[in-house]
Parts: C-alpha cells; sequence; structure tokens
C-alpha cells in the first residue's frame, strides 16, 4: 500500500564516504521533493522537481545532488558526507498541474548516521 | 525572507482538555495552507489543506480554519493517540512549487 517508499530507512555512512538514498512513487506524480529534517527542526527545502525541471534551493550545500531518471524514482546523493549532514531525509510527491496542486505525499524517510 | 511560525513550540495536555495550535505567515499571496502530523521517526502524514481564508476542515478531533495571516488546529477533547508533531506548510502564489514549513508544535496528550 505504500505509495512513497524511501530506501533504505536507516543508512549509517563514514564520514565523507559518498552515499545515496532513493525515493520511489507508485502515484506517478510529476513533483517530487527532498527534504532534510533535524532533529526538533522543520523540514528544510533541499531541491525539488516539476516534470523534469530541476529546482536547486539556494542555500542547499554543493555537496548534496539529486537525480530523477524517470517520473517514478528520485535520488539523493551526498558526495562527501560531514558530521552536520546527519538528520532524517524525506523525500515527498504531489501533482501540480496549470497551477493547481494536490497535498503532498511523504515517504517514511531515511535516517541518516555518520560515524 | 518567508516564515513561517508555529506556536506553541510544544504543548502538553490532560485527556479531553481542549486546545489549539497556531500557524502564522509572513507574506500575502497564499495558495495554500497544509496541515500534517508527524509521529517520531516516520514522515509527515496529510491532514487538511486550506485555501482562502474563512475556510474551515474537519476530521474527528481536529479542525482547521484559516484567516489572512493565520491558521489554527483545534483539537477538541484530545485523546492519547493524538500525540505527535503537528507541522504546518505553505505555498505562496509567487513560487507556486515550494511547500515552506514551519517548526511545528510537539502535543502530548496525558491520560
Amino acid at each position: 500500500d505504500a505509495m512513497v517508499i524511501q530506501n533504505p530507512r536507516y543508512q549509517v555512512t563514514q564520514f565523507g564516504k559518498p552515499v545515496t538514498l532513493s525515493c520511489s512513487q507508485t502515484l506517478n506524480h510529476n513533483v517530487m521533493y527532498w527534504y532534510q529534517q533535524k532533529s526538533s527542526q522543520a523540514p528544510k527545502l533541499l531541491f525539488h522537481y516539476y516534470d523534469k525541471d530541476f529546482n536547486n534551493e539556494a542555500d542547499t550545500p554543493d555537496n548534496f545532488q539529486s537525480r530523477r531518471p524517470n517520473t517514478s524514482f528520485c535520488f539523493l546523493d551526498i558526495r562527501s558526507p560531514g558530521l552536520g549532514d546527519a538528520a532524517m531525509y524525506l523525500c515527498a510527491t504531489r501533482v501540480g498541474v496549470g497551477g493547481k496542486y494536490t497535498e503532498a505525499f511523504f515517504g517514511q524517510g531515511t535516517r541518516l548516521t555518520v560515524v | 525572507e518567508d516564515q513561517v511560525t508555529q506556536s506553541p513550540e510544544a504543548l502538553r495536555l490532560q485527556e479531553g482538555e481542549s486546545s489549539s495550535l497556531n500557524c502564522s505567515y509572513t507574506v500575502s499571496g497564499l495558495r495554500g495552507l497544509f496541515w500534517y502530523r508527524q509521529d517520531p521517526g516516520k514522515g509527515p502524514e496529510f491532514l487538511f489543506t486550506l485555501y482562502s481564508a474563512g475556510e474551515e476542515k474537519e476530521k474527528e478531533r481536529l479542525k482547521a480554519t484559516l484567516t489572512k495571516k493565520e491558521s489554527f488546529l483545534h483539537i477538541t477533547a484530545p485523546k492519547p493517540e493524538d500525540s505527535a508533531t503537528y507541522l504546518c506548510a505553505v505555498q505562496y502564489l509567487y513560487n507556486t512549487d515550494k511547500l515552506i514549513f514551519g517548526t511545528g508544535t510537539r502535543l502530548q496528550v496525558f491520560p
């Protein structure tokens, strides 16, 4: 039944070792988001896609990259994770057409630990 | 800078004790305001969408309302299972794709 699936749920990586988080959706939604959420903080938008158009937030570190090879899949690459990148990473999807948007559906998140 | 402010940061209620959570936003031109519930270690779960001032939505013990500068989430006779963090997110007309989240209100309901 899960509609937005994030893998893995928990990821432990070494300081400086590249890591990739994945998100897949069965909803065929055209808009996809990646958020970073640290403890007791608001989810912070890193980037989003509107169809194939990529939108990077101005304050997203260059260390973070994203790929969306097709509608269903989206990846978050962290090239050289630092201790400050430990967080919950949330993927969300929604429909956006002609200025009208549905609510966003979130995955269960990936908890990233950097050691 | 676009801001979404939620208050209080934390709220402890006795079971059955009704209260309200606040979400205020700083910029006019709202496209939509969204309420989510987030349980520890999980992704946010959608509750309500509000589009225009005066609009209200209800679901079980929750009722969301919207004015021109803020939204309230009213919780009537809460139960322990209502304990969670409640997040609001705003989408502005000029920045159509983005959802900007507040820091949330952490609600604890005690039996």
